[in-house]
């Protein structure tokens, strides 16, 4: 595709639900982020990929977030047992790799919590 | 920790003129990447320009450039001719290598640019 794409755009859970949020990343991009955006806020990071390997998830806020990328292509973010704090807009990232390659972002996928 | 200010929430222009948005960090590394990224309402973040630490030049992408302050620990974003579209939300982000072979880039809270016709 053209660009980072995210599935669902919206989605409501009710508290304790699980929820999984799809990314698909530019092709051939090596490297894929996960943020957090709090409403009003600059994105928080939670975990990064290379590749398949996640190399760096120590922005996750819980052992109830997970995130895996298992062909080094689509990745998922799941949350289990949801709850009102989750409530945020989930950004993925990703670039061709290091530092010098910007980012290209995808849409987000706003979670609201009830 | 690596820390990243905006101490400008809110700022206004007008169109064609000139603006200028702050941005401070901190860090005790020596080797990082900064960057701003513009949000637009649509949510859809783009990078505006990026800076090397080691380089002493500023970056410049047309309309936009940036003074960036090593030792001061500031990068500036510099707006010129500003135009409507140019309304957004700015982040300042600042990116390093971790120690696991990944990276990490954390952003400010961002300043919301109003371009007035």
């Amino acid at each position: 595709g053209a660009g980072v794409s995210q599935s669902p755009r919206y989605k409501v859970a009710k508290r304790g639900q699980d929820v999984a949020l799809r990314c698909d990343p530019i092709s051939g991009h090596v490297s894929l982020f996960w943020y957090q955006q709090a409403l009003g806020q600059g994105p928080e990071f939670l975990t990064y990929f290379q590749n398949e390997a996640q190399l760096d998830k120590s922005g996750l806020p819980s052992d109830r977030f997970f995130a895996e990328r298992p062909e080094g292509s689509v990745s998922t973010l799941k949350i289990q047992r949801t709850q009102q704090e989750d409530s945020a807009v989930y950004l993925c990232a990703s670039s061709l790799g290091g530092r010098l390659h910007e980012q290209f972002f995808g849409p987000g996928t706003r979670l609201t919590v009830l | 920790a690596q820390t990243v200010t905006q101490s400008q929430p809110e700022m206004s222009v007008q169109e064609a003129e000139t603006v200028t948005l702050s941005c401070t960090y901190d860090t005790s590394e020596s080797n990082y990447y900064l960057f701003w990224y513009k949000q637009p309402p649509s949510r859809q973040m783009i990078l505006v320009i990026r800076q090397e630490a080691y380089k002493q030049q500023n970056a410049t992408e047309n309309r936009f450039s940036v003074n960036f302050q090593k030792a001061a620990k500031s990068f500036s974003l510099k707006i010129s001719d500003s135009q409507l579209g140019d309304t957004a939300m700015y982040f300042c982000a600042f990116m390093k290598h971790v120690n696991t072979g990944g990276f990490k880039t954390i952003f400010g809270a961002g300043t919301r640019l109003f371009v007035k016709a």
